[in-house]
């Protein structure tokens, strides 16, 4: 497809494991990243992966690239309140060199 | 803190006026990118600069137009402004390939 997928909305309980999923659209996009925007707040880049590895993880996260199946993962382990935001899936698209954006996953935190 | 700044925080003006805005890359950063997002269209890319050259564009519309000054900093200028244009814009600047978000302007057009 044309455009970079996420799902809308993830509700997770406190403590337990977040699991954010996206499809992008060029497999041959260099870099993959996953930014997080807290409630009246910019973007921030939480982490992001080169195309040429397939796992990356840094402290409480944990990105899975999928390259045949252009399928991008962020991992949240022990998700805590702090974690409630939207995140939002993004890839350097090689063929026109554009950055390209998901709508973002809502993540709600359950007591 | 990110290090891009970006003014005004928040605008609110009419159906058919103009407006700018501006934005601060981080220091040493050459690129600086242009995004609109709206509740419906989500976050769309708009324009890149690099070192004062226009690089990229994405979905801008012609009342739109940006620039980038000698001293890197960037302005985007919107007009004949609509009701649709209301969004959070932002401003993202680069080195290489990581890009760094500044807080966003929040345009609310009446």
């Amino acid at each position: 497809g044309e455009d970079v997928e996420q799902s809308l909305f993830l509700s997770v309980r406190e403590g337990d494991s977040s699991v954010i999923n996206c499809t992008y659209t060029d497999s041959s996009s260099t870099y993959l990243y996953w930014y997080k925007q807290e409630p009246g707040a910019g973007l921030q880049l939480l982490t992001y992966i080169f195309s040429n590895m397939d796992m990356k993880q840094d402290q409480r996260l944990t990105v899975l690239l999928n390259k045949k199946d252009k399928h991008l993962s962020l991992r949240i382990a022990d998700t805590q309140t702090g974690d409630s935001a939207i995140y939002f899936c993004a890839e350097n698209r090689n063929r026109d060199d554009k950055i390209i954006f998901g709508k973002g996953t809502r993540l709600h935190i359950l007591p | 803190d990110s290090g891009v700044t970006q003014t005004p925080k928040h605008l609110i003006t009419a159906t058919g006026q103009r407006v700018t805005l501006r934005c601060s890359p981080r220091s040493g950063d050459l690129s600086v990118y242009w995004y609109q997002q709206s509740l419906d269209q989500g976050l769309q890319f708009l324009i890149q600069y690099y070192n004062g050259e226009e690089r990229a564009k994405g979905n801008i519309l012609e009342r739109f137009s940006a620039q980038q000054f000698p001293d890197l900093h960037s302005e985007l200028n919107l007009s004949s402004l609509e009701l649709g244009d209301s969004a959070l814009y932002f401003c993202a600047s680069s080195l290489q390939d990581e890009q760094f978000f500044g807080p966003g302007t929040r345009l609310t057009v009446l």
